[in-house]
């Protein structure tokens, strides 16, 4: 059972254009949101946060939209940058004693072309 | 501040053999989890320790096990070793102040033969 997923296995970008990466979840307990970047053999770096009382968060280039209603949240990037190429995970935490423990997405390819 | 740091990097080990690995948080960050990503399954959390407690725990059989010290470095052992242990694995940190944003290790490469 797939608690949270990411549906676009991969995504291409024209840099300077918006990436747009989406995560569906189905588990109504889970509070916080996250979004990570992960370049092959390395771990995940983390790059936004939202909680469930929030409906955007913003941080640089990053922002990150949450629609409760549709259980549903979007990273946006602009403008993108060929650095940015990485794989992104969403991920989500159902808060209380459960804050260590992320279920996280199956992550999306986004590639970034100069 | 320093990052989390695992020891070793990349390990390779032989079926039935057991295996630690070894996690130092960063700095001031009490909360240690593990997570496992292979190809197939993606990543998958393993256990999380608090002040040398198991506070949650995945879907993994009792083979995987961990601990905490006092220090809350965290290491976590894989007995009796099988070909689908072969992953990479991550430990993550988070302070007292923000719990649930979680900051990552490089992670050990384990490869079983």
């Amino acid at each position: 059972d797939q608690q949270v997923k990411q549906n676009s296995p991969s995504l291409s970008v024209q840099e300077g254009r918006i990436s747009i990466l989406n995560c569906d979840y189905t588990n109504s307990m889970f509070d916080y949101f996250l979004w990570y970047k992960k370049y092959p053999a390395e771990g995940p770096t983390f790059l936004i946060s939202i909680s469930s009382i929030k409906d955007k968060n913003e941080d640089g280039r990053f922002t990150v939209f949450l629609n409760k209603s549709a259980k549903h949240l979007s990273l946006h990037i602009v403008p993108s940058q060929p650095g940015d190429s990485a794989v992104y995970f969403c991920a989500a935490s159902d808060g209380g004693t459960s804050y260590g423990k992320l279920t996280f997405g199956q992550g999306t390819i986004l590639t970034v072309h100069p | 501040k320093a990052g989390v740091t695992q020891t070793p990097r990349y390990l390779i080990k032989t079926r039935g053999q057991q295996v630690t690995l070894s996690c130092s948080p960063i700095s001031g960050h009490r909360s240690v989890s593990w997570y496992q990503q292979t190809p197939g399954q993606g990543l998958q959390f393993l256990f999380e320790y608090f002040s040398e407690t198991q506070r949650n725990k995945g879907n993994f059989p009792g083979r995987f096990s961990g601990r905490q010290f006092s220090n809350s470095r965290s290491e976590m052992n894989v007995s009796t070793l099988e070909l689908g242990d072969s992953a990479l694995y991550l430990c993550a940190s988070s302070s007292d102040r923000v719990l649930y944003e979680q900051y990552f290790g490089p992670g050990t490469r384990l490869t079983v033969t």
